[in-house]
């Protein structure tokens, strides 16, 4: 079975400043797809970015973008120019073979003004 | 837009009741899933669906049971409810094709089980 292991539990940077949130998975499949969700207090999971594992070139979705090490089985995202909205959890999650969607134990983002 | 709606956002039981928890979407999804979230436990998968009576136990499948006689509904069945029970239960959609697509969250139910 996969495993999606995010390693901070919370974090907390200034408005304006750029973040990084780490997420390591383990998997024996070599197709797959890899995504960040967001949580605000609202509870409403949103999609934030994708992956495609046999795609090399790191997904980008406005400020957000992700670093994709497949070698490693390593799945950053970095928000750039980080705003008070993008305060919320953060889920990274993983989807191959015959185990559905696996979810990270989730990271709080706080942004500060 | 896609909708899915789960049927209570709050939710109060008793120990021992039979719970329903209903889930439904319009998107003509064929993957449904069910998950509970706790704090520091992140969303831990407990039955998933890829299709119209097919069911799949995820990682915590114990106590639960699932129902998928349409494909728009994907029901979460708490056959005597417990304590341990407690927690935010969120359903989830998505088309098919090994999660090519992103998957579409419900509001969520809070369970308290009392």
């Amino acid at each position: 079975a996969q495993t999606v292991t995010q390693s901070q539990p919370e974090m907390s940077v200034q408005e304006a400043e750029t973040v990084t949130l780490s997420c390591t998975y383990d998997t024996s499949e070599s197709n797959y797809y890899l995504f960040w969700y967001k949580q605000p207090p609202s509870r409403q999971m949103i999609l934030v970015i994708r992956q495609e594992a046999y795609k090399q070139q790191n997904a980008t979705e406005n400020r957000f973008s992700v670093n994709f090490q497949k070698a490693a089985k390593s799945f950053s995202l970095k928000i750039s120019d980080s705003q008070l909205g993008d305060t919320a959890m953060y889920f990274c999650a993983f989807f191959g073979g015959a185990d559905g969607l696996t979810f990270g134990k989730g990271t709080h983002l706080i942004i500060q003004p | 837009d896609v909708k899915v709606t789960q049927s209570s956002r709050y939710l109060v039981k008793r120990t021992g009741e039979k719970v329903f928890l209903e889930c439904v979407q319009d998107m003509d999804h064929e993957n449904m899933f069910w998950y509970r979230q706790d704090p520091g436990l992140g969303l831990r998968l407990i039955y998933f669906s890829y299709d119209v009576k097919m069911k799949e136990k995820g990682d915590i499948p114990e106590g639960y049971s699932v129902s998928r006689e349409k494909k728009e509904r994907f029901s979460l069945i708490l056959e005597s409810a417990s304590t341990n029970q407690t927690s935010m239960y969120l359903c989830a959609s998505s088309l098919p094709g090994q999660g090519s697509t992103e998957a579409f969250f419900g509001q969520g139910t809070r369970l308290t089980v009392v």
